[in-house]
């Protein structure tokens, strides 16, 4: 089956207590993107990355880190949690991301995470 | 600065009726435009998919439309049912040399009553 997971689903974590939250899609996509979604903000692009290797900042990047070694895989880290990091987070992925092409994105379950 | 905006706000309907949710965009350059459906807690599940050059899209009793001159977008819901309650996000898709972003809208909660 075609999807885009994360672990873990739920986390409970003390600021200051470094974290990761993986994401791995088995759909060969090129695109990946981490957001985070707040009541009232709506959903924010924290990082994407075109391929592996390849990583850039989205509108929120301050706090957290990220990185595409391999191509299905793309880990959100949070060296330094801060209570304002308290949020659901979402991975997805696309094939790609074109001009004159529009691909599906597709999402995970999501992460909420509260940090204390 | 990129901005999505979409309206109402939340909307509470009868099963059956239609509804038409709306957003407005100021992303610049434009590359397509998404509506999706997130039920609370879950991730979202894309609707419709339109380029510029797309005027209308249609998913079962969805139908998307676009006006890209004054950059405009609705999605129309079709008799609606209960399992229609859910929040609906407009995305713009910002492409530009070495920049490949997604701009999301804050969504309209819609309640569809029995």
């Amino acid at each position: 089956e075609a999807q885009v997971t994360q672990n873990p689903r739920y986390l409970i974590t003390v600021t200051g207590k470094k974290l990761t939250v993986t994401c791995s899609q088995n759909m060969n996509h090129e695109y990946m993107s981490w957001y985070r979604q707040d009541p009232g903000l709506g959903l924010r692009q924290i990082y994407y990355s075109m391929n592996v290797e390849v990583t850039d900042k989205g509108d929120v990047p301050e706090g957290y880190k990220v990185s595409r070694k391999e191509k299905r895989n793309f880990p959100l880290i949070l060296e330094s949690p801060s209570p304002n990091q308290t949020s659901l987070y979402f991975c997805a992925s696309s094939l790609s991301f074109g001009q004159l092409d529009a691909y599906e994105q597709y999402f995970g379950p999501g992460t909420r995470l509260t940090v204390t | 600065k990129n901005q999505v905006e979409q309206s109402p706000q939340s909307l509470i309907i009868l099963e059956g009726k239609n509804c038409t949710l709306q957003c407005n965009y100021t992303v610049s350059p434009f590359s397509n435009l998404r509506w999706y459906k997130q039920d609370t807690g879950r991730g979202p599940v894309s609707l419709t998919i339109m380029t510029f050059s797309e005027n209308t899209k249609s998913n079962g009793r969805y139908t998307a439309t676009l006006d890209a001159d004054t950059k405009q977008s609705s999605l129309h819901i079709t008799a609606s049912q209960l399992s229609d309650s859910a929040s609906y996000i407009c995305v713009v898709s910002a492409l530009s040399p070495g920049t490949y972003k997604y701009i999301f809208g804050t969504g309209t909660r819609l309640k569809v009553l029995a």
